[in-house]
């Protein structure tokens, strides 16, 4: 089974600043096989990330996703208010299926 | 615009069965794998299964295995998710989800959920 694992657990920055999310597979993952979604309080999941570094549609370019090996990142450049929110990474094509991190809480400092 | 619209979820003892359904609408909904995923309560994504657009081939999580079956109808834009045999740790809102069934596959587009909760 892979296991993606997500770091850290809550992440406290200020509007303006970068984040720099982590998510570490306990295996090889292909890199077009790793997505990252932004969920915010009460609502569905949106992708934001695909293919590991390719922004989704409508994804403003400040979201960026790069991998190293088994460590995938997604980066957001300068924050705003609305990015606050909790971030999956997921990947496709192990034992399950699918698997989620458990999820990194991006919060205001 | 691409909807999905889940329903059926509902408050069932342990032991118990339930069918979720989720309707699609603003797509071709036959060229699409489509996913359940679910979320307890102030918990974490769980992928639960998954379906072949033609129906043809599903896939699930060790943890439904034998328990949930996951189904479609392409002439009626429809998912379906079978539970049975309920265990409270089932409690969870479920998310239908699009598949872009491409060589990079990911879930572009999700319903708004339906709330399962499994208690005596």
């Amino acid at each position: 089974e892979i296991v993606l694992t997500q770091s850290p657990a809550t992440l406290s920055l200020s509007p303006g600043e970068r984040a720099t999310l982590s998510c570490r597979a306990s295996q090889s993952v292909t890199s077009s096989y790793l997505a990252w979604y932004q969920q915010k309080p009460g609502q569905s999941p949106r992708l934001l990330i695909y293919g590991a570094s390719n922004r989704a549609t409508d994804i403003p370019d400040r979201f960026s996703g790069s991998v190293s090996g088994t460590d995938f990142t997604l980066t957001i450049s300068r924050l705003e208010p609305e990015d606050f929110a909790v971030y999956y990474c997921q990947q496709y094509g192990g034992s399950p299926l699918y698997t989620f991190g458990q999820g990194i809480k991006l919060e205001i400092k | 615009e691409v909807q999905l619209v889940e329903s059926g979820g509902a408050l069932v003892k342990p032991g118990g069965s339930l069918r979720l359904s989720c309707e699609a609408s603003g797509f071709t909904f036959s060229r699409h794998t489509i996913h359940w995923v679910r979320q307890a309560p102030g918990k974490g994504l769980e992928w639960v299964a998954c379906i072949s657009s033609s129906g043809t081939r599903s896939y699930y999580a060790d943890s439904v295995k034998g328990r949930f079956t996951i189904s479609r109808d392409n002439a009626k834009n429809s998912l379906f998710l079978q539970m049975n045999s309920l265990r409270v740790e089932d409690g969870a809102v479920y998310y239908c989800a699009r598949d872009t069934s491409s060589w990079a596959p990911r879930l572009d587009w999700w319903g708004q959920g339906t709330l399962v909760t499994v208690s005596s």
